[in-house]
């Protein structure tokens, strides 16, 4: 069954503010997981990762959060801009990796 | 940049024909992946190989096979397609951890969209 998933579907932001995308897993023995953005037409693109001996990664305008205690990940967007708009979707590694079913970004001009 | 190439964006092939999707990684990485993508289902794990002429059955393998002759090239085989194999198939790439377990991230292709007719 699904062990990876995404509190919305579709999350819809003013260009300029910051983005939240959730991101529920319940592998507690997971030790790695990923985000990717995948744009229309496109495969999905490796944004950031995090494993689980730390609980906070910052990149280029995004921070991926991880709380091991309620098992769940986030990623924060910085000062969106329309070319964030994508679906994004969360990763997991536990005996595999598994992918949750994705989150819309949709920004609004 | 990891590059992973899928040979076709688009397929359109008919019921009973054996169909060959072919994907190359430019990174030198052990691990290769083939994945189908549906809406509402998102991605799926079809076959996955960690090493040439090495292959494990992923999540849905059945209807499926793979090759991999070559540490750069994976190819994904439907034996006799049907209307149910429409779909969007996602290549991936990546490289071993050092506990020889994929703790890399994985880097995909654009995809090809398959159409069984």
């Amino acid at each position: 069954g699904e062990s990876v998933g995404l509190h919305l579907p579709t999350l819809s932001v003013q260009e300029g503010d910051n983005s939240i995308i959730n991101c529920a897993y319940s592998n507690s023995a997971s030790d790695y997981f990923i985000w990717y953005k995948q744009e229309s037409g496109k495969g999905p693109q490796f944004i950031i990762d995090i494993r689980s001996n730390m609980d906070k990664r910052q990149g280029q305008r995004v921070t991926v959060l991880l709380n091991k205690t309620v098992k769940h990940l986030s990623l924060q967007i910085a000062a969106t801009q329309p070319g964030d708009s994508a679906v994004y979707f969360c990763a997991e590694m536990g005996d595999g990796l598994t992918f949750g079913k994705g989150t819309h970004l949709i920004i609004q001009p | 940049d990891v590059k992973v190439t899928q040979s076709s964006r688009y397929l359109v092939k008919r019921t009973g024909e054996k169909v060959f999707l072919e994907c190359v990684q430019d990174m030198d990485h052990e691990n290769m992946f083939w994945y189908r993508q549906d809406p509402g289902l998102g991605l799926r794990l079809i076959y996955f190989s960690y090493d040439v002429k090495m292959k494990e059955k992923g999540d849905i393998p059945e209807g499926y096979s793979v090759s991999r002759e070559k540490k750069e090239r994976f190819s994904l085989i439907l034996e006799s397609a049907s209307t149910n194999q429409t779909s969007m198939y996602l290549c991936a790439s990546s490289l071993i951890g050092p506990v020889g377990v994929s703790n890399q991230p994985q880097h995909f292709g654009d995809g090809t969209r398959l159409s069984i007719l």
